[in-house]
Formats: structure tokens, sequence, C-alpha cells
């Protein structure tokens, strides 16, 4: 148990709605990231926020957003969806934004219809 | 912008063989990082590297870091069906703040 939770662990939807992904960090981390796992591939970053600020912005389409709130969880909003939206999206916490381990949370799998 | 490429993209080893995985940077890294997927799971982290020409060990698996801090490289020796899974490199470019990313993953897949 990394100390990450994540929700939901599943989601099916349709195309065109919108969904919200949930991140817990560890205790004490003060930043997270987002990553994007599509079916077999590797790890696309998203976006990293730290106590609050977005510290990085990797290739996140203009339909996602995300944002950390004042007790460091963060939510991760996907909207307009497409069938390529369908992945595995992980959430990270370390305890500080520029360096240190990662510690990922189980991922939200959504699958879109 | 950061490239992070890692060789091979699948192996398939027989039980007890060695493996090697190599990971390359398109920029100077300040570090070095190694995570494991199991099949279905997420990624672990394993190991960081900070120096140049770093080498740490970890029971049978080896971790080095390039000496001109843009390529790494994890070797495990001899095998186990419990290596299994994707493993990935993940670097920080040099220069102030800068995003975590992954490299490409390497999947081994070990044959008893």
């Amino acid at each position: 148990d990394s100390g990450v939770t994540q929700t939901p662990k599943h989601l099916i939807t349709a195309t065109g709605q919108r969904v919200t992904l949930r991140c817990s960090p560890r205790s004490g981390d003060l930043s997270v990231y987002w990553y994007q796992q599509s079916l077999d591939q590797g790890l696309q970053f998203l976006i990293q926020y730290y106590n609050g600020e977005e510290r990085a912005k990797g290739n996140i389409l203009e339909r996602f957003s995300a944002q950390q709130f004042p007790d460091l969880h963060s939510e991760l909003n996907l909207s307009s969806l497409e069938l390529g939206d369908s992945a595995l999206y992980f959430c990270a916490s370390s305890v500080e934004g520029a360096s240190g381990e990662l510690f990922f949370g189980e991922g939200s799998r959504l699958t879109v219809l | 912008g950061q490239q992070v490429m890692q060789i091979p993209q699948y192996q398939h080893v027989q039980e007890g063989e060695d493996f090697t995985t190599y990971c390359n940077s398109s920029t100077t890294l300040s570090n070095i990082q190694w995570y494991k997927q199991r099949p279905g799971g997420h990624p672990v982290f394993l190991i960081q590297l900070v120096k140049s020409g770093e080498v740490k060990k970890q029971k049978r698996l080896t971790f080095q870091f390039g000496e001109a801090k843009k390529n790494s490289s994890l070797h495990i020796t001899a095998t186990q069906t419990t290596d299994v899974g994707t493993y990935f490199c993940a670097g920080r470019r040099s220069g102030g703040y800068q995003k975590v990313t992954f490299g490409t993953g390497t999947k081994l897949q070990v044959i008893p």
C-alpha cells in the first residue's frame, strides 16, 4: 500500500461526458502528479501540483483540467470525452516538488464507450 | 521537449538468464529514477541515482548512471519469474524545477 488513494477505481462512461478523478496523496506529501497510461503504453505526464500551485504541465489536453485543494487532495477533470481518452490514470505524490521518489496510487481505469 | 527512450521495448528471457534495459535522455538529467510495474499494477519506485557515473546494487539488480548524466541502465542477474513486469526509468532535466519524464519502458517476460 503506497498510501496514495485514487477513486474511482473503475469508471465506464459515454463519449461527450465529463468525469472527475480524485486523488488523496500520502500524508505529508505536498506534491501531486497525474499520469495517463494507455493500454500497454508508457506513462504520459499530464500535470503536477505542489502545495496547491501548478508546478509543471505536460501534454495535457485543453479538455482536461486539474487542481489541488488546500487539504492537498487533487482532482483531474476530463470533459467532452472521446474514445481515445480510455486509459489508466495514475496519481502519484512525493514529499517535495523537485526531487524524491514518486508514490503511485492504484490508478483509475476509465473506459469511454 | 525532453524525450526519454528505453531499449529494448520487449525482452523475453529464460529464467536464470541476465537482462539489461537501457535508458537514454535527450537532455542532461539532474537525477534518474527506476520503477517497476507488475502486470495489472502500479509503478513502484526501485531506486534513484544522482551522481555522474553512480552505480548502485540491490541484490540481483545493478543500476548505473552515465558519466554525462544522459543515460542509465538496469541489469538483472539470473532473472526469476518474480522479475516479470515493465521497467521504467524516469528523469528530471537539470536546471531549475523540472517535471519527471518517464521512459518508454521495457517489458520483461521470464520463461520458467
